[in-house]
C-alpha cells in the first residue's frame, strides 16, 4: 500500500530533550516536506527538500533541523525542544513539488513540558 | 510574500445543497494549487490539483476551477451530504521556490 508513515504518533517530552520523528515514503517520491499544525496559524511548512541530499527552508524552520540522507526518509530534528514547538507534525511527500499530489502522513501530535 | 486566504472559515449549509468553498492567493507565481480534505484529528487528503495552466478539475461531485490572474479558486460540492462535513485547505505549490503555502482551512458542516 502506498504510503507516508510517521513515528512516533504522539509524544510527550520536556524542554531541551532532543527528539527526532520519522517520516518514510513507500512511492518512490522525489519531493519531501514537513509542516507544524497549529490553531489559528494553519499550517506552515517547515523544511522540504527536492530530492537526497537536498533541503530547504519553509517559512518557520527555526529550531528544527532536517536530513534526507535516503530518498525513502526524511527526519525531523529537534535538537533543544521548547514548548512553543508544542504542535501536531505533518510529513507529506510527492513526485515533484511542481506538478503532482501531495500525500500526507497521520501525523505527530508532539507536546513539549 | 504569497498569502492564501479561505474565507469563511467555517460554514453550515442543509444537507442536498450545492456549494461553493473560496481560495485566493496573492501571487499569481504558482506551479499548481491544491484542494485538500482533513477530519478532525486526521491527516490531510488530497481532493484535486489543479496546474496553473488549467482552468477546472473535476472528480465525481467535486469541481474545482482556477483563475491564475485574478488569484482565485473555488471547490463547487454538488449535493452535499453529511459525510462530507470536515475542513477543506487550500495549498499553492509556488514558482520558483517550490515551497508550498496553504491557507487556514473552510470548517464544513452539512446539517442532516
Amino acid at each position: 500500500e502506498a504510503q507516508v508513515t510517521q513515528n512516533p504518533r504522539y509524544l510527550i517530552t520536556v524542554t531541551g530533550k532532543k527528539l527526532t520523528v520519522t517520516c518514510s515514503q513507500n512511492m518512490n517520491h522525489e519531493y519531501m516536506s514537513w509542516y507544524r499544525q497549529d490553531p489559528g496559524l494553519g499550517l506552515r511548512q517547515i523544511y522540504y527538500s527536492m530530492n537526497v541530499e537536498v533541503t530547504d527552508k519553509g517559512d518557520v524552520p527555526e529550531g528544527y533541523k532536517v536530513s534526507r540522507k535516503e530518498k525513502r526518509n526524511f527526519p525531523l530534528i529537534l535538537e533543544s525542544p521548547s514548548p512553543n514547538q508544542t504542535s501536531l507534525y505533518f510529513c507529506a511527500s510527492s513526485f515533484f513539488s511542481d506538478s503532482y499530489e501531495q500525500y500526507f502522513g497521520p501525523g505527530t501530535r508532539l507536546t513539549v513540558t | 510574500k504569497q498569502e492564501v486566504t479561505q474565507i469563511p472559515a467555517a460554514l453550515s449549509v442543509p444537507e442536498g445543497e450545492n456549494l461553493v468553498l473560496n481560495c485566493s492567493f496573492t501571487d499569481s507565481a504558482i506551479y499548481n494549487l491544491q484542494w485538500f480534505r482533513q477530519d478532525p484529528g486526521k491527516g490531510l487528503t488530497s481532493l484535486l490539483l489543479i496546474q496553473s495552466s488549467q482552468r477546472e478539475q473535476t472528480s465525481g461531485r467535486l469541481n474545482a476551477s482556477l483563475d491564475k490572474s485574478s488569484g482565485r479558486s473555488t471547490l463547487y460540492i454538488a449535493a452535499s451530504q453529511p459525510g462530507d462535513s470536515a475542513t477543506y485547505l487550500c495549498a499553492v505549490s509556488i514558482f520558483p521556490d517550490d515551497k508550498i503555502i496553504f491557507g487556514k482551512g473552510t470548517r464544513l458542516h452539512i446539517l442532516p
